[in-house]
């Protein structure tokens, strides 16, 4: 069945380093992305989006990068801090047959420790 | 400008009983969905409410309902608790097709 995933389930980097977590999904059909992150006692927060037509989209410190041919995505965060310790998971949305609003399909997620 | 709110944080139910979680959405969002997170995994769609109906459902068994209020609060309950209901539940809001806004969620464990 389609599926979203990770590739790594923790990843544990630096502080100053640079960090890439990746996503691989299977649903062509997906046509929106998001990656939110999630602190230990909280809810997912929303970090950046991307839609199907765009290959590259930046935020503050993050970028996420869209490979439709191999059907994955990743979320790099520049100068990696101890504040983004945390679980990322990548959310593949599809539209409904009914035309309503978009279900988001959330893989495993991975795990970030950043080590001062 | 409150986020969304869900109550209780903490609950123990035991076998068989029922529970309701309550969650109220972010200000000038009118669509409410709720998620099961157990341990280690990411969410998993319930479902979600919409002009207090249900608009969308996952793969969850009839024990589980909802309710969306005029004033686009939300009810999740749960009857015939199992012990694998034990988990993270986590409400959303949003406008239409806007990112979710997540609740910090209702712990709830079953003995």
């Amino acid at each position: 069945g389609e599926s979203v995933g990770l590739h790594l389930p923790t990843l544990s980097v630096q502080e100053g380093d640079n960090s890439i977590i990746n996503c691989a999904y299977s649903n062509s059909a997906s046509d929106y992305f998001i990656w939110y992150k999630q602190e230990s006692g909280k809810g997912p927060q929303f970090i950046i989006d991307i839609r199907s037509n765009m290959d590259k989209r930046q935020g503050q410190r993050v970028t996420v990068l869209l490979n439709k041919t191999v059907k994955h995505l990743s979320l790099q965060i520049a100068a990696t801090q101890p504040g983004d310790s945390a679980v990322y998971f990548c959310a593949e949305l599809k539209g409904t047959q009914s035309g309503g609003s978009y279900i988001p399909t959330f893989g495993r997620g991975t795990s970030l420790i950043v080590h001062p | 400008d409150a986020g969304v709110t869900q109550s209780p944080t903490h609950l123990i139910k035991t076998r068989g009983q029922q529970v309701t979680l309550r969650c109220s959405p972010k200000s000038g969002h009118d669509t409410v969905s709720w998620y099961q997170q157990a341990l280690g995994q990411g969410p998993q769609f319930i479902f979600q409410y919409y002009e207090e109906e249900e608009r969308q459902r996952g793969n969850f068994p009839d024990r589980f309902s909802g309710h969306q209020f005029p004033n686009y609060s939300s009810e999740l309950n749960v009857n015939a608790l199992l012990l694998g209901d034990s988990a993270l539940y986590l409400c959303a809001s949003r406008v239409f097709n806007s990112p979710l806004h997540f609740g910090n969620g209702t712990r709830l464990t079953v003995t």
